[in-house]
């Protein structure tokens, strides 16, 4: 079971950045994918989620209307797009497996490797 | 959004000692905090989920419990490896909210 994640991303404020995350070793319409993102040498910060079943998502209000989250179910392979990028966007972004399938409450046992992302002119 | 708050933010302790870290919720999320360990460069591993439960693979020596709004996270018996940042998070409501991690080092 593993998530492996696109590289590293360097943008300019304004612009947007997608990064993806592909899932082997399991199921992947089965657990819901978390998106949790770091700033550097800061805590994390919970992005959204998406059901890869039916590509229902929620996002922190926070960052309504910047992200959207989606998956393509022929190649197991979920997508974090952010728009409007500023500064403190800045930060590592991981993709993260719930730990229950079909269940959206108990945590995140499987995570990517991370992708940094920096914005900066 | 459900604030959660943690304590300490650091401490110091040495192989073999027994540690608690809180972790209190800004309403009740019953039994919906899970605990995760970060080391440095490296993506996070779930420690406990709903409280007190251990994924497969955590080793014994750690633990939890609480309830409402108050929780701890207890490592007994320190091992060199278990020096690291460590982080709450309530799944009772979105966002999914994290503390701010406790960072515990080696005295």
């Amino acid at each position: 079971v593993q998530l492996v994640q696109s590289g590293a991303e360097v943008k300019k404020p304004g612009a947007s950045v997608k990064v993806s995350c592909k899932a082997s070793g399991y199921t992947f319409t089965s657990y819901y994918i978390h998106w949790v993102r770091q700033a550097p040498g800061q805590g994390l910060e919970w992005m959204g989620t998406i059901n890869p079943s039916g590509g229902s998502t929620t996002y922190t209000q926070r960052l309504q209307g910047r992200v959207t989250m989606t998956r393509d179910t022929s190649t197991a392979t979920l997508y974090m797009e952010l728009s409007s990028l500023r500064s403190e966007d800045t930060a590592m972004y991981y993709c993260a497996r719930e730990l229950i399938p079909a269940a959206l409450y108990y945590g995140m046992d499987v995570w990517g490797q991370g992708t940094t992302v920096t914005v900066s002119s | 959004d459900i604030q959660m708050t943690q304590s300490p933010s650091s401490l110091s302790a040495s192989v073999g000692d027994r540690v608690t870290v809180t972790c209190r919720a800004g309403r009740s999320i019953t039994s919906y905090l899970n605990w995760y360990q970060q080391t440095p460069g490296k993506a996070p591993k779930l420690l406990i989920y709903s409280t007190s439960s251990l994924p497969s693979g955590v080793p014994s020596r750690f633990s939890g419990s609480g309830s409402g709004t108050n929780f701890t996270l207890t490592i007994s018996g320190l091992q060199p490896e278990d020096f690291a940042t460590y982080y709450c998070q309530q799944t009772y409501s979105t966002p999914f909210t994290f503390g701010r991690g406790t960072r515990l080092e080696i005295k």
